[in-house]
């Protein structure tokens, strides 16, 4: 089985550009969450959904980030306008059946190393 | 804010060695999780712990869950140089449904 998909893998911008990230969750996965990683604050949860519905986004910095889950088969993120201290790696985990019903494992993709000059 | 502080930060041992990383808050939580992470990748999920007092083992690597639920460790007997990797705790809050993770050890194994 394919495991959590991520695209694209580098992405380098300028400052003031949008960005978009894309993830695929594996499939049968019903909740989906997108982290960001950096030597300075770690690894940091920004939005999850459930039943591709955002369940909490408390964790997304500032308004310039934007995230949706049309389907079950897909998810994005979106920085708009990006600025350099959006510069980090940026992870989709996913997990089944149903997150709060027990413990839960995230399989997490390989992440999308951002860049902005 | 939940904290959850790593310690060591960094470690760099001799192939055979063991090591303990700490990992530790002033919060409680109901499950707590242990992942390693290798450069280029996402983290990989090593174990779950929800009991207080709760001890797992894989292989070589012993996880102990404290008595509080507010502090866990991991301990690698005879370290390899496959166990190199960064190591994240991850706890949960009951009723919150996700998971705050630590600042992290960095662990070099040498040959």
């Amino acid at each position: 089985d394919a495991g959590v998909i991520q695209s694209p893998r580098h992405e380098v911008t300028e400052m003031g550009q949008e960005v978009t990230l894309r993830c695929k969750p594996i499939s049968g996965h019903n909740s989906l969450f997108w982290y960001r990683q950096t030597m300075m604050r770690g690894l940091e949860l920004l939005i999850y959904f459930n039943n591709n519905v955002p369940i909490d986004d408390s964790g997304m910095p500032e308004d310039r980030f934007s995230a949706k889950m049309p389907n079950a088969s897909f998810s994005t993120l979106k920085i708009q306008p990006s600025e350099p201290r959006d510069s980090a790696v940026y992870f989709c985990a996913s997990s089944s059946p149903f997150w709060g019903q027990g413990v839960e494992t995230q399989y997490f993709g390989p992440g999308t190393r951002l860049l902005v000059l | 804010t939940q904290l959850l502080e790593q310690s060591p930060q960094f470690l760099s041992i001799q192939e055979g060695e063991n090591l303990t990383v700490y990992c530790n808050s002033s919060s409680v939580f109901s499950s707590l999780q242990w992942y390693r992470q290798e450069p280029g990748e996402g983290p990989v999920l090593l174990v779950t712990v929800v009991t207080g007092g709760e001890v797992k083992k894989l292989k070589r690597l012993t996880f102990q869950f404290g008595d509080a639920r507010k502090d866990s460790s991991l301990h690698i007997t005879a370290a390899q140089p496959g166990d190199t990797g960064l190591y994240l705790c991850a706890g949960e809050t009951s009723g919150t449904y996700k998971y705050i993770f630590g600042t992290g050890t960095r662990l070099k194994v040498l040959a």
